[in-house]
């Protein structure tokens, strides 16, 4: 079974530009969400959807970032545009994660982000 | 608010020595423990956790017991190889309906020959 997978590895950007990170979850996950670690500090929940809708999204920064589950499927975080401090690793997780449960997040390898 | 504290790094040591990574948390209610590993160039795995007090949460000859008393989660293994040399997380997830993690800020381990 193919595990969460993240694309692209690396992206470099110049600040003021937009870019769009995508994530596919584990086939048959409802549960998806999205994390970012900044340098040397704690990963950060941003947001969680429940198939196409947005269960929680308490940890999105600004309005900078845009984040969609169309289909309940694949998901994509969009920046625009870029700042500086928007640099950082950005993971995605999936989990089967029934209300009343706490099933594992599986994790992808994440995005690093670099912006200049 | 939730939070976890873990030691600073790099932890470093020899091959075959005993490893100790402090965590501890704070948190309403009776969360889940975790600990996460990322090894170089790959993403985040579980590596154990414990879902309540007294838990022991065991894999790959690493431990970690749910201390509520003192509010901790310390990774122990008794003999680290190399390929253990990684970043460690704790986590938490505050269980109020769905599993969102709670970081730490991560210990690097590097463990020489």
């Amino acid at each position: 079974e193919a595990g969460v997978t993240q694309f692209p590895s690396h992206s470099v950007i110049e600040k003021g530009q937009t870019v769009t990170l995508r994530c596919d979850p584990i086939s048959g996950h409802d549960n998806l969400y999205w994390y970012r670690r900044v340098m040397g500090k704690e990963i950060k929940f941003l947001l969680h959807f429940v198939k196409e809708s947005k269960q929680d999204e308490s940890g999105m920064p600004n309005n900078r970032f845009l984040a969609e589950r169309t289909g309940g499927t694949y998901s994509t975080l969009k920046v625009q545009p870029a700042e500086l401090e928007d640099s950082g690793v950005y993971f995605c997780a999936s989990s089967q994660d029934r209300q009343g449960t706490t099933d594992t997040q599986y994790f992808g390898p994440g995005t690093r982000l670099t912006v200049l | 608010g939730d939070s976890v504290t873990q030691m600073e790094g790099p932890v470093t040591l020899s091959e075959e020595a005993f490893l100790t990574i402090n965590c501890t948390y704070t948190a309403t209610g009776y969360p889940s423990l975790f600990w996460y590993v990322q090894y170089p160039g790959e993403g985040l795995q579980l590596l154990l956790k414990a879902t309540k007090a007294d838990d022991k949460g065991s894999n790959k000859g690493f431990e970690a017991t749910y201390r509520k008393e003192t509010t901790s989660f310390h990774l122990e293994k008794g003999s680290v190889q190399v390929s253990d040399s990684a970043v460690y997380f704790c986590a938490l997830s505050d269980y109020s309906g769905y599993s969102t993690l709670t970081f730490g800020k991560g210990t690097m381990l590097l463990v020489s020959p």
